[in-house]
């Protein structure tokens, strides 16, 4: 069965400083890969998403990139936080066909300070 | 992906049907009307889709109106780990990602 792996599961990062947030998805091949934001008491942002390795596409320009180095595991990064990078991160997969769904990991709620 | 729109929340209580609209007026021919469930600090569940015809499987039931502007979820016998937000959601399934809207909070009263 799939497994999707998000970690860590809380930051706290102080602003300007640097973010890296891993997600890592078991048991399928070339999955589409995703990440939302959902920032407190708000409906979730879709920010990047890949469908293949070294493919991203951006959905919000900002301070934040993504990277996929291997064909189940995507990156999220950030140079230097901002305050409003506070929020819920979500990474989820999904198999590429029309209609599947898509699943979401446990997400890491990141606090910037 | 095509707009939706849902109420903000609903209540019901405990052990009875609970049924969640939602209006999607400019759907086109080929999007499918999805549902998505998210719990208190967890990130979205799949509950069911459809394109034209009802479905239903162990989670819920789906009834998707004739001229497909409108659908409804149903759940059978909510309980209190039902409380949640509902998502619905139209998709192309492209591989874009979904367009999450505000959902319909749903309160089960015990």
């Amino acid at each position: 069965s799939q497994t999707i792996h998000q970690w860590p599961a809380t930051l706290v990062q102080p602003v300007g400083s640097p973010l890296s947030l891993e997600c890592t998805v078991e048991g399928t091949s070339n999955p589409n890969l995703y990440w939302y934001r959902q920032a407190a008491g708000r409906g979730l942002q879709l920010l990047f998403y890949s469908v293949g390795i070294g493919q991203i596409s951006s959905e919000v320009p900002q301070n934040l990139s993504a990277s996929r180095p291997q064909d189940r595991q995507f990156i999220l990064s950030s140079k230097k936080l901002l305050l409003s990078d506070s929020g819920f991160y979500l990474c989820a997969w999904e198999g590429g066909m029309r209609t599947d769904t898509q699943y979401f990991g446990p997400g890491t709620r990141l606090t910037v300070l | 992906d095509a707009k939706t729109t849902q109420p903000n929340s609903m209540e019901s209580n405990e052990e009875e049907p609970v049924h969640l609209p939602c209006n999607h007026s400019t759907i086109s021919g080929t999007d499918y009307i999805h549902w998505y469930r998210q719990l208190p600090s967890q990130g979205p569940e799949y509950v069911i889709h459809g394109l034209t015809s009802n479905v239903n499987n162990r989670m819920a039931s789906l009834a998707i109106a004739e001229d497909r502007k409108s659908s409804t979820l149903i759940l059978h016998r909510a309980t209190w780990r039902d409380a949640a937000v509902y998502y619905c959601i139209n998709s192309g399934g492209g591989a874009d990602g979904l367009t999450f809207g505000k959902g319909t909070h749903l309160i089960i009263q015990p």
